[in-house]
């Protein structure tokens, strides 16, 4: 069975950096065409993704974001690290996890629970 | 950047087919994806590669895929339907989700 987990701060200050961690089990970061992505959601409004990592280390961007993001995978620990500077009112949502396989056409599943965070000083 | 387009809502009675559209350009040369999303939850994929189920997921979810426009469809829509639906797909080596399309039903 595969699970995902989303975890790290729920409240973050206007400015800050935001480290957010998805610890994974059923499947390896080491296996080949594996990766990981991780998408957000503010309240009431759409998916867009953050990034993602495959077992190779290629990683993939969103484009309104990908000069705030930075993706690194830790596979000893089966972690998936997203890290997100000066972070904004704006960035208040949830933010999931999902594994992804490189495939044609390739799509999310399964996803994490989501966590939630708020920018607020 | 490449940008998906659905219909905000989209209302059908019990039993009825819902139709769920999601316009891009040349949609046609891309493979779509759909999730459900239901309040407080996750997403789930209910359609990949445009018109392929994942285990467990009810044969009455279908996808096609032509011209500019995928479509989802729901046969005999039932009340545990009711949820927010994204497409997805690729372009220019990353993904691009759709605004999504919260369908009631009534």
């Amino acid at each position: 069975q595969i699970t995902l987990k989303e975890s790290g701060p729920t409240l973050v200050k206007p400015t800050q950096t935001l480290t957010l961690t998805c610890t994974f089990s059923g499947f390896s970061l080491t296996t080949s065409g594996v990766g990981v992505g991780w998408i957000r959601q503010p309240p009431g409004k759409a998916l867009e993704l953050l990034a993602l990592i495959y077992w190779d280390d290629d990683k993939r961007y969103g484009p309104s974001l990908m000069r705030r993001v930075t993706i690194t995978k830790d596979t000893s620990k089966n972690q998936v690290v997203l890290r997100m500077t000066n972070m904004d009112p704006a960035d208040t949502g949830t933010y999931y996890c999902a594994q992804i396989r490189a495939m044609p056409g390739s799509w999310f599943a399964p996803w994490g629970q989501g966590t939630l965070v708020t920018v607020s000083s | 950047s490449y940008e998906l387009t659905q219909p905000p809502s989209v209302s059908v009675s019990p039993g009825q087919t819902a139709t769920i559209t999601c316009s891009g350009d040349k949609m046609r040369d891309k493979f779509a994806s759909w999730y459900q999303q239901k309040p407080g939850q996750s997403p789930v994929v209910v359609i990949y590669q445009d018109n392929k189920r994942p285990s467990g997921i009810p044969e009455r979810f279908s996808g096609s895929n032509s011209g500019n426009t995928a479509t989802l469809t729901i046969s005999g829509t039932q009340a545990m339907d009711e949820a927010d639906y994204f497409c997805q797909v690729w372009d220019s080596s990353t993904v691009v989700f759709g605004g999504g399309s919260k369908l009631t039903v009534l």
